[in-house]
């Protein structure tokens, strides 16, 4: 089946620059999606999501980037802070998806050098 | 507000025993779901419930059944361990009003299989 692919790589970056998370998504069905932030020993905690009726969301220090032309996502992190090292996913549904089953990808981590 | 509870925390089995996982919710959200999530690889779906009195395989259901108790308790129940399901599982809920919105995780309960 169709998922949402992220490589599983480890980004480190230094404390005050900003991130960038990358995700692609293959499902072109796909109308909503979620970016996770997981810490060690915690479950996935909802950071911010969008809906393909938008290009760019922003939250508190974060925005998500959404390009259908190219099934991509992205999240930026402004400032980043050793609290936001982690593990980030981006998951994915469809309207269409009876009981709104997500799709997951397979995480980056976020090392955040003091 | 507890948001979704997960137990027990932490679960030793041996081949063949049998194990109940509980989660509840106190969100009044109508939808649950259960993942597991294994090293290197994101969640995947094994059994969800749109609302109360139903419930539907997720993506990888072999070896697991599920009871939706009431609107507050989804649980997981493994008849026959068997190694391969040592994974950390986690319960999700998400509320069904105004167009899509994110499940919200429980802290997960890691079990081991010997």
């Amino acid at each position: 089946g169709e998922s949402v692919g992220l490589h599983l790589p480890t980004l480190s970056v230094q404390e005050g620059d900003n991130s960038i998370i990358n995700c692609a998504y293959s499902n072109s069905a796909s109308d909503y999606f979620i970016w996770y932030k997981q810490e060690s020993g915690k479950g996935p905690q909802f950071i911010i999501d969008i809906r393909s009726n938008m290009d760019k969301r922003q939250g508190q220090r974060v925005t998500v980037l959404l390009n259908k032309t190219v099934k991509h996502l992205s999240l930026q992190i402004a400032a980043t802070q050793p609290g936001d090292s982690a593990v980030y996913f981006c998951a994915e549904t469809s309207s269409w998806n009876a009981g709104n089953m997500l799709t997951f990808g397979g995480g980056t981590r976020l090392m955040v050098k003091p | 507000n507890a948001g979704v509870t997960q137990t027990p925390k932490f679960q030793v089995l041996k081949t063949g025993q049998s194990m109940t996982l509980q989660c509840a919710q106190d969100m009044n959200h109508n939808s649950m779901y259960w993942y597991r999530q294994d090293p290197g690889m994101g969640l995947r779906l094994i059994y969800y419930s749109a609302s109360e009195g139903t419930t539907d395989k997720g993506e990888v259901p072999n070896g697991y059944n599920v009871s939706r108790l009431n609107k507050r308790e989804f649980s997981l129940r493994l008849e026959s361990a068997a190694p391969s399901q040592t994974s950390v599982y986690f319960c999700a809920s998400r509320t069904t009003g105004g167009g899509n919105q994110p499940q919200h995780f429980g802290d997960g309960t890691r079990l081991s299989i010997l």
